[in-house]
Parts: structure tokens; sequence; C-alpha cells
């Protein structure tokens, strides 16, 4: 199993739309989960952290399942600027160590 | 200014050349990172340094070696590139600490990219 595994895109939804993407990862000693947005060549942002307890920004929802070891994200009322490239990261398995990338899943928002 | 800074931002060179990416930041963080991006492959870690006296592998080193100058420089070296190695480079900085939830130490910084070009 990889270390971190996303849904394959790409996602085509139209403005308005809601959408969820799902994430799960292989270290189950993991602390630190995040989503990362990319644009198309530029370096990626942090979009927001995943804590247990869930957490919400605006139109956008993380949720963490450690029995399971799934993250998801949810964006509700799509714009054309949620169109990107969405990466899961997590703590990886080695002992202090960096984070782990997903290959990230692409959304496309149309008008 | 950038708070990460990469150079050059954009190099092509010739397989068997040595090439040199550099990175520096403003941000006071103790840890700093190397990833290149590949379509389809996503970012992947090449080397990390948690401190100026500490450097460690990533899960694709071979072919690479990095330099800690500076708590705020890290650069990445190819002493030999080969066409396999042209990618998206990024470097990232994060804070030091627990890697709790609550704490900012995972939280990445990253430089604009060097895309690097291997003919």
């Amino acid at each position: 199993r990889k270390e971190v595994e996303q849904d394959p895109g790409p996602f085509n939804v139209p403005e308005g739309a809601t959408v969820a993407f799902n994430c799960t990862y292989s270290n189950s000693a993991s602390q630190s989960f995040f989503w990362y947005r990319q644009d198309c060549r530029k370096e990626p942002k942090l979009l927001m952290s995943v804590y247990s307890s869930g957490n919400e920004d605006g139109r956008f929802t993380a949720q963490l399942n450690r029995a399971s070891q799934y993250i998801s994200l949810l964006i509700r009322d799509s714009k054309l600027s949620d169109s990107a490239t969405y990466l899961c990261v997590v703590q990886g398995s080695q002992a202090g160590t960096a984070l782990i990338f997903g290959k990230g899943t692409t959304l496309s928002v149309s008008s | 200014d950038a708070d990460v800074t990469q150079t050059p931002r954009n190099r092509i060179t010739k397989t068997g050349k040595r090439i040199m990416l550099e990175c520096s930041q403003t941000k006071g963080h103790d840890r700093m990172y190397w990833y290149r991006q590949d379509p389809g492959l996503g970012l992947r870690l090449i080397y990390y340094s948690f401190d100026v006296k500490d450097i460690n592998k990533g899960e694709i080193s071979d072919g690479y070696s990095v330099s800690r100058q500076a708590q705020a420089k890290f650069s990445l070296s190819l002493e030999s590139a080969i066409p396999n190695q042209t990618a998206l480079y990024f470097c990232a900085t994060s804070e030091t600490g627990l890697g709790t939830e609550s704490s900012g130490a995972n939280v990445l910084t990253f430089g604009a990219g060097s895309r690097l070009t291997v003919l």
C-alpha cells in the first residue's frame, strides 16, 4: 500500500456543485495531515490542516478518520477559482520525518 | 521579497553537467526540504535538513547531494545531470516542533520552483 493515495481525477463539476475528495494513508502513527492546493505550474500552498475533530473554513470542510486512515475534503458551492490540483499530505513513516504528498486530484469547475 | 527564494527559476543544461539549485529563506525556520515534481508522480522528497548540522535522505536521493550552508540556505546539486532529472524542483521550509495537530511544525512554505531541463 502506498503511503498516501488519493482519488483519481480529474473531477469536472459545474459552478455551485459540492465535491468531495478522499485520501487514504498507510502510517497509523501519523500525526499531521493537510490539504494543499496547487495551481498549474505554481508552488503548492496550504489550504487547511486537518484535525481529529474535523474543521471548516468557509466553503471547505476537512475531516479525519483515524480508524479507517482516511482524510476527506469537501468543497461546497464550487467557484471557478477553485479549479486546481488538491494535494493530500501526511506525515511520513520515518522517525522525525518530512511530509509525504499524494499525487493530487485535479478539480475543474466550469460555468 | 518572497519568504522562500529559489534560483535559478529555469535552467536548461546538457547531460553530464553539474547543476546547483539554491534556496534561501527569510522565515527563520530550521527545517528545509527539497522536492521534485513530475507529471503523474506528485511531489517526491529528495533531501531534508532539520538544522544546519542535520542532513537526511528522502525517497529519491540518488544522483543528488545537498549542502546546508546556513540556517537560511539549502542548496541542491546534481553532480552529473541526466535527462530523467528533468523536473520541477521545489524548496520548502517549516518550523521546528512536535508535529502535533496544534503546532505549525509541519506546515510547509514553498519557493516558487526551479524548472530544470536536462538535454
